[in-house]
């Protein structure tokens, strides 16, 4: 069945990165992007950008341009997102989700994985 | 970006009852819309696209409809199993916006 295993937690310092994993099976890699959504309580779902997984090219949200850097390990079939200059505002849950024939309509999510900034 | 408006944030329904959530979308987003289902400590999962089209796997009690900025869910015979949080999510501009959620609980 389709899966994608996110990697854990996270606690971070402010100002550090941290590097979040999605590993994807039961399915095609290449054949479906991958997406990354952000979500908190008080900004709801917000998202940051996607990944075409066949060719590494990637499509930001302008609002997290620079904060987020999205890569691909075709050989893994694992995607990955680098969070850079952290803030207590970048705390949340991060969620990677796949899309294919219809895009940006997301019919397989990750489990999540919480970052908490925090000195 | 779009705003998607969504209404109500929270709804108290009963067994078997039919309810009916709505998005508002700040302009026509041509029925590029989806809807999907939160339940809690979960992530969210696909329940409509294209504003109609039932994905796969979800039960026929789900239904999506609308046009132009306005689009609703309904859900017929509700379910213990349907208390979760609903969101819309826009996808004809770039980037994707979604609604702030509907939380669904029992009465």
């Amino acid at each position: 069945q389709v899966q994608l295993q996110q990697s854990g937690a996270e606690l971070a310092k402010p100002g550090s990165s941290v590097k979040i994993s999605c590993k994807a099976s039961g399915y095609t890699f290449t054949s479906y992007y991958i997406s990354w959504i952000k979500q908190t309580t008080g900004q709801g779902l917000e998202y940051i950008g996607y990944i075409n997984t066949g060719s590494g090219g990637t499509n930001y949200n302008e609002k997290f341009k620079g904060k987020a850097t999205l890569t691909v390990d075709k050989s893994s079939s694992t995607a990955f997102m680098q969070l850079s200059s952290l803030t207590p505002d970048d705390s949340a849950v991060y969620y990677c989700a796949r899309f294919g024939y219809n895009p940006y309509v997301m019919d397989a999510w990750g489990q999540g994985a919480s970052v908490t900034v925090s000195s | 970006d779009i705003q998607m408006t969504q209404s109500p944030a929270s709804l108290s329904a009963s067994l078997g009852e039919t309810v009916t959530i709505e998005c508002r979308a700040s302009e026509d987003i041509y029925s590029n819309l989806a809807w999907y289902q939160q339940k809690p400590g979960n992530s969210p999962q696909l329940l409509i696209y294209d504003a109609n089209s039932l994905a796969d796997g979800v039960p026929s009690r789900f239904s999506g409809s609308g046009s132009g900025t306005q689009y609703s869910l309904k859900i017929n015979s509700l379910q213990s199993e349907d208390v979760a949080s609903y969101f819309c999510q826009q996808y004809n501009n770039y980037p994707p916006t979604f609604g702030a959620g509907t939380k669904l609980e029992l009465k």
